[in-house]
């Protein structure tokens, strides 16, 4: 396990499509994260689980997105019905413990980038 | 509202010079901040971070000094390379938070 991954790398789709993006952490890293990156802009949080458990969310994350992290290991990040606006870098992170702590910093995979059409 | 700014969005240094990235925050509640570096079609890669209790902290060529007050940090990187080229983002958090604000990117190009 040499890092975290992501997948797809690249999605495109049209306009009210659903999507489904896949994300494995670091074996022993029980806290992983979803940030949402745009042309030009840093990236924003979205979510973050502690293990299986959803623990904060951004505003953000609409009524259209859902993610999940059944049994604490990968997570999925789904969109329904798709926007325009949704177009952006998607990025996958996690980390063994509390980010505030200078042993703790926190892996990001390469990012799923999506298009909507 | 843009809790974390980094005001110059590019920088270019000369290879083997002191480059100097800056980031100012609003949110006097962050006490903890960090770098990320960043290349094209890869995730961000932590470099070096700060608690609010110090003013400086050194990693190799890499240092980041705070200064609370101003609510002002920078990046200094010495002596630049060609492989430090990249996007650096600044991001801060509050301690018992797992959110990570980030700041808008500076793109680093090193000049050989």
């Amino acid at each position: 396990d040499t890092g975290v991954s992501q997948n797809p790398r690249h999605k495109i789709t049209k306009r009210g499509q659903n999507v489904t993006f896949r994300c494995d952490p670091i074996s022993e890293h029980n806290r992983l994260y979803w940030y949402r990156q745009t042309l030009g802009q840093g990236p924003e949080f979205l979510t973050y689980f502690q293990n299986e458990a959803q623990l904060e969310k951004s505003r953000l994350l609409s009524d259209r997105f859902s993610a999940e992290r059944p049994k604490g290991s990968f997570s999925t990040l789904e969109i329904q019905r798709t926007e325009q606006g949704d177009s952006a870098m998607y990025l996958c992170a996690s980390s063994l413990g509390p980010l505030a702590g200078a042993s703790n910093e926190q892996f990001f995979g390469p990012g799923t980038r999506l298009t909507v059409l | 509202d843009q809790q974390v700014k980094q005001n110059s969005p590019s920088l270019s240094v000369q290879e083997g010079r002191i480059s100097i990235l800056n980031c100012d925050y609003t949110n006097s509640m962050f006490d903890y901040f960090l770098w990320y570096k960043k290349y094209p079609a890869e995730g961000p890669t932590f470099l070096i971070s700060i608690s609010s209790i110090k003013d400086k902290n050194e990693d190799g060529r890499f240092t980041v000094f705070l200064n609370k007050s101003a609510k002002h940090l920078s990046l200094h990187i010495v002596p630049s390379q060609p492989g430090d080229s990249a996007v650096y983002f600044c991001a801060a958090i509050t301690f018992g938070n797992e959110k990570l604000t980030f700041g808008t990117g500076t793109r680093l190009t090193i000049i050989p």
